[in-house]
């Protein structure tokens, strides 16, 4: 049964400093990997997909790769900033007939200013 | 912009009455689901559906029913609201090609049962 890990669950940086935010998943038969941030009381914004097929996805300064045979993803974020605090979601998208995508816990994440 | 759209962002009920949660999705996706989110225990499924007409179990169906009659609108329903259903629930919708897509959320709907 595929589980999706998200270490450590909360997280506290300065202003300014590069970070790197994991999750692993125990099964590579996956179609895809996201990452979603969620801000408190609100919904999922979607910030990268990553197909299996694919090393990394980049946009701005977020930048996840996926390393599907060790099953590790990682979320860099550079030079963080006050908004970047929100939790972090990834979810995976197993490759079985039911389609449903599993998620991690979240790492909620705070940047000092 | 593409968007799924609930309908409502809070809602309080009073025990015991039937709730309707909407949700609608603009961008034909085949797939449509329904998550509560609860502090300390992440995202739950609760019904998904594939097409129009069909509906599955999630992992806590339990007092929910889901009702879709149009591929755009999927919408959960709490048959007599408990307090134990107070909760964030968020909608989402997917596509099924080749699995090559991603999920698409909803802005969610904060639901208190008093």
């Amino acid at each position: 049964k595929q589980e999706v890990t998200q270490i450590p669950a909360a997280l506290s940086v300065p202003e300014g400093e590069n970070l790197v935010l994991n999750c692993s998943f125990t099964d590579s038969a996956i179609y895809n990997l996201q990452w979603f941030r969620q801000d408190p009381g609100k919904g999922l914004t979607s910030l990268l997909l990553i197909q299996s097929s694919q090393r990394e996805q980049t946009s701005g300064r977020l930048n996840a790769s996926l390393d599907k045979s060790s099953g590790r993803s990682t979320l860099y974020i550079a030079a963080s900033q006050p908004g970047d605090s929100a939790t972090y979601l990834c979810a995976v998208r197993p490759q079985n007939r039911d389609d449903k995508i599993i998620f991690g816990k979240g790492t909620r994440l705070h940047i000092l200013p | 912009d593409v968007k799924v759209t609930q309908s409502s962002r809070y809602l309080v009920k009073r025990t015991g009455e039937k709730v309707f949660l909407e949700c609608v999705q603009d961008m034909d996706h085949e797939n449509m689901f329904w998550y509560r989110q609860d502090p300390g225990l992440g995202l739950r499924l609760i019904y998904f559906s594939y097409d129009v007409k069909m509906k599955e179990k999630g992992d806590i169906p339990e007092g929910y029913s889901v009702s879709r009659e149009k591929k755009e609108r999927f919408s959960l329903i709490l048959e007599s609201a408990s307090t134990n259903q107070t909760s964030m629930y968020l909608c989402a919708s997917s596509s099924s090609g080749q699995g090559r897509n991603g999920y698409t959320f909803g802005s969610g709907t904060r639901l208190t049962v008093v």
